[in-house]
């Protein structure tokens, strides 16, 4: 019973860069979470997605992030022209459905930007 | 704006040597309060969810209660694999993300 997997789990790329973060979610599970963790600073949460919609991305950085879970394949984290602050490690979480609250993570993806 | 503040950051225990985690947090609406362990490098493992005032939850030396403004998780003579960091989350409202503290470091010496 495989838990949620990410890839890759380590990241480098130069400033203006784009990085894109792969998320699977555990079998039976339709809803997608992503968090982000800077040194020294708890999870803060990105975007939350259905397959194939983005309910709710009141987290998401204006400019340069996005996000999808398309109907078929992982869900996609996608940063354009990264930048040094955009280094962190970036964790995936799913749920089954809105009633059951639990989300489980994933081992998370660190990006390094250079 | 929920917010959740976990104290103390970090603490340091002998093996065998019981103490309390706190979370507080202020939050309108609670549909659940979680609680995580972290191990360095890798992703938050769930322990705990909580839904309302006066419940509790227990799993082998952790125990995890809830009152309307904080949570404990109570550890009973901890073990060096109890080293960790844990994390205590909310859900609150019509939202289902979660608002994390910062967390607690703790280390248990042998």
């Amino acid at each position: 019973n495989a838990g949620v997997m990410q890839n890759p789990r380590h990241l480098v790329r130069r400033r203006g860069q784009e990085a894109r973060l792969r998320c699977s979610p555990m079998k039976g599970h339709s809803h997608v979470y992503w968090y982000r963790q800077l040194p020294e600073e708890g999870l803060k949460f990105m975007v939350y997605l259905q397959k194939e919609n983005i309910i709710d991305e009141s987290g998401m950085p204006k400019e340069r992030f996005s996000a999808e879970f398309p109907k078929e394949g992982p869900s996609i984290l996608r940063i354009q022209q990264v930048v040094r602050g955009d280094s962190a490690a970036y964790f995936c979480a799913s749920s089954p459905d809105r009633v059951h609250n639990e989300q489980f993570f994933g081992p998370g993806t660190r990006l390094t930007v250079l | 704006e929920d917010q959740v503040t976990q104290s103390p950051e970090a603490l340091r225990l002998q093996e065998g040597e019981s103490s309390s985690l706190n979370c507080s947090y202020t939050v309108s609406g609670l549909r659940g309060l979680f609680w995580y362990r972290q191990d360095p490098g890798k992703g938050p493992e769930f322990l705990f969810t909580l839904y309302s005032a006066g419940e509790e939850k227990e799993k082998e030396r952790l125990k995890a209660t809830l009152t309307k403004k904080e949570s404990f998780l109570h550890i009973t003579a901890p073990k060096p694999e109890d080293s960790a960091t844990y994390l205590c989350a909310v859900q609150a409202g019509a939202n289902s993300k979660l608002t994390f503290g910062k967390g607690i470091t703790l280390s248990v010496r042998p």
